[in-house]
């Protein structure tokens, strides 16, 4: 069965400090990827994808992603993290079953920032 | 644009009472829907997901359903909760056709069950 891995469960940052975020994901066939995140009170939201081509995905707020296939991994980065950055990131892949896509997420990793 | 309701936002609930969440989305036509339970460290759970009215396909047995009586709708239901069932539960949409359509989430339903 699909799993994703996420390695670290909580983590905790000072401002400025570089991070990235571990995402292992178990699925032989062709992938699409996700980083969703989860700010404090506020709905999940998509932070960055891979499809296909370039494996360096950039998405909002400076955060970066890096497929790498033969490891079967998609970290999250960011050089410099802010306070506001403090909140729930889900790595996710996506796989297609009777008709509908569907995302399997990973436990989460909660990120805080201290200022 | 498009935009996804859950109702209620909380909910304090007993042991062996009924339980009914809904989830409508707005904007788009036809959608795929997604019911997932999230639990603290234990990332999202996918319930439920549906391609089209009536059409309700289970990801875990449990002791919840799922219906969809119109195209933009999508209730959760129990007839009696369980201690198990407490969660935040999160309605999802997505576009259909290729996979690289993202999930759209709601804004999630806390249940607390007693």
């Amino acid at each position: 069965a699909q799993s994703v891995s996420q390695h670290n469960h909580h983590v905790i940052l000072s401002e400025a400090a570089s991070l990235e975020l571990g995402c292992n994901y178990s699925y032989g066939g062709t992938v699409n990827l996700f980083w969703y995140v989860q700010y404090p009170g506020q709905h999940l939201q998509l932070l960055l994808k891979y499809f296909s081509g370039d494996p360096l995905v950039k998405g909002i707020k400076g955060f970066e992603a890096e497929f790498i296939k033969s490891k079967f991994s998609f970290n999250l980065r960011k050089p410099s993290v802010q306070w506001s950055d403090t909140a729930e990131y889900f790595c996710a892949v996506n796989r297609q079953k009777a008709g509908s896509y569907q995302l399997t997420f990973g436990k989460g990793t909660k990120l805080s920032v201290i200022p | 644009s498009q935009t996804i309701h859950q109702w209620p936002a909380t909910l304090v609930q007993p042991v062996g009472s009924p339980l009914s969440l809904e989830c409508t989305v707005e904007g788009t036509s036809n959608p795929n829907l997604y019911w997932y339970r999230q639990a603290a460290g234990r990332g999202l759970q996918l319930l439920f997901y549906s391609v089209g009215i009536g059409q309700i396909s289970s990801e875990v047995p449990q002791n919840l359903s799922a219906s969809r009586p119109q195209d933009r709708q999508f209730i959760l239901s129990s007839k009696k909760l369980l201690l198990s069932d407490s969660g935040f539960y999160l309605c999802a949409w997505t576009e259909k056709g290729i996979s690289t359509y993202e999930q759209y989430f709601g804004p999630g339903t806390r249940l607390t069950v007693t």
